[in-house]
């Protein structure tokens, strides 16, 4: 079965005080991974997007990789404009389909940042 | 760039009555379209994806004559929910992608539905 987890579900920081989300995958024909943050009553905003192992990519204090089975957003000193729900979305074969393809979303991270 | 608008951001309506959702690609055109709910504390669920031009794909367990999806341009993708239920109150999103098989998408910035 398609899955995709976070973790951890919550997490608090002190401002300045890095750390990194996870976001693990178990699904057939990965064809790419998304990163999004969401604040309260908004849609998600699109972060980054990674389509090979190896494969870097960063934007201000975020920093996404990926491996073969999980992908980490690094938070390097953070802020509290950062705190928000992290996201992350994989785009992969749909094995219930033949040939067409789905996105599978995690249940997030609620990142708190504290002044 | 990629900027997704939806309207109104904020309905309440009555038991029985329709609502109809709109979603825009501003500087874009959206190949796909997706709509999805959003429950609070939880994460997306995916409800329908649509293609212009063609009959939108439903999810199990969604009901396509209660939520009727109309793709009808490359940037103009509508959702009505039909004979709305206090149940039936959520946060709908919807999100579009400029390419048919990237599923790189932009998100609207959602619209609460209350139903009274």
């Amino acid at each position: 079965e398609d899955q995709v987890t976070q973790s951890p579900e919550a997490l608090r920081l002190q401002e300045g005080e890095s750390s990194s989300l996870n976001c693990s995958y178990t699904v057939s024909g990965l064809r790419g991974l998304f990163w999004y943050r969401q604040d309260p009553g908004k849609g998600p905003e699109f972060l980054f997007t990674l389509y090979s192992a190896g494969e870097e990519k960063e934007k201000e204090r975020l920093k996404a990789t990926l491996t073969k089975k999980e992908s980490f957003l690094h938070i390097t000193a953070p802020k509290p404009e950062d705190s928000a729900t992290y996201l992350c979305a994989v785009h992969h074969e749909d094995i219930s389909n033949f040939g067409n393809e789905k996105l599978t979303f995690g249940t997030g991270t609620r990142l708190t940042i504290i002044p | 760039g990629a900027v997704v608008s939806q309207h109104p951001s904020r309905v309440i309506c009555k038991s029985g009555t329709s609502v109809k959702i709109e979603c825009r690609s501003l500087d874009f055109q959206a190949t796909t379209m997706f709509w999805y709910r959003q429950f609070p504390k939880q994460s997306l669920m995916l409800m329908a994806t649509s293609n212009e031009g063609s009959k939108a794909t439903y999810e199990q367990g969604v009901e396509k004559d209660k939520f009727l999806i109309n793709h009808a341009s490359l940037t103009l993708s509508t959702l009505t929910v039909t004979s709305a239920h206090p149940e039936d109150s959520s946060f709908y999103i919807c999100s579009a992608s400029p390419a048919s098989v990237a599923y790189e998408q932009y998100f609207g910035p959602g619209t609460r539905l209350t139903v009274t």
